[in-house]
């Protein structure tokens, strides 16, 4: 199956400060995706992203499918973006429900 | 608002006790998943549907069961809990016609004492 790794494991920033959350993948995908998981255990989606850039506020993420990475920018870190975030990617072909494959996740710390 | 919802979002229960955890959506989606993780770690597919009358066992196996006999409804069933079952259970679905993406549920803390 695929492998995902991310990186940095553990991550601790000052408010304000600015961050990289990257995804390897050892194969082809067509769906990849961000999300964060709050303290509460709720995985919230923030990119569905198999290839390109997309922005949204304060976040944003690249992935560059050929060469099978995603990264994931948060900008003025707020001690609310705490928590862990997860990549995901899956491969679907003709019609298969087969689900996600989620890397160990980045655990980030904002401290005030 | 079309969402997705668990109950219930935490459980305690005996060894030996059988469990259902719900977990419906009001999305109109034909795929869903159910996904495991212990603390601090990934997440793991254990069941998925494609649609009515359809379950499929995911990647990492598991002893509960699932059963999909309306499109919005998805429970997942433990005949015996055990204390190794003790994990949080994640519920999610996605619309294949646009595109794979899952939305997830609140999710499920199970503890088997």
């Amino acid at each position: 199956g695929i492998q995902v790794e991310q990186s940095p494991p553990d991550l601790i920033l000052q408010e304000g400060a600015n961050s990289t959350l990257r995804c390897n993948f050892s194969d082809s995908v067509n769906n990849l995706q961000w999300f964060h998981q709050n303290p509460w255990g709720q995985l919230i989606n923030l990119f569905y992203i198999p290839s390109g850039t997309k922005q949204n506020g304060r976040l944003s993420a690249t992935t560059v499918a050929t060469e099978r990475y995603s990264l994931l920018y948060i900008s003025s870190s707020q001690t609310t973006d705490s928590g862990v975030y997860f990549c995901a990617v899956a491969l679907y072909s003709g019609g298969g429900a087969d689900g996600l494959t989620f890397g160990k996740g980045t655990h980030l710390i904002i401290q005030p | 608002e079309a969402d997705i919802y668990q109950t219930p979002r935490y459980l305690v229960i005996g060894t030996g006790k059988k469990i259902t955890l719900e977990c419906s959506q009001t999305m109109g989606h034909d795929k869903m998943y159910w996904y495991q993780q212990d603390p601090g770690m990934e997440l793991h597919l254990i069941h998925y549907s494609y649609g009515v009358n359809s379950t499929e066992k995911g990647d990492l196996s598991s002893e509960s069961t699932v059963s999909r006999i309306r499109t919005e409804h998805f429970p997942l069933t433990l005949e015996s809990a055990r204390p190794s079952h003790t994990s949080q259970y994640l519920c999610a679905s996605s619309d294949p016609g646009k595109t794979h993406e899952q939305y997830f549920g609140p999710g499920t803390r199970l503890t088997v004492t």
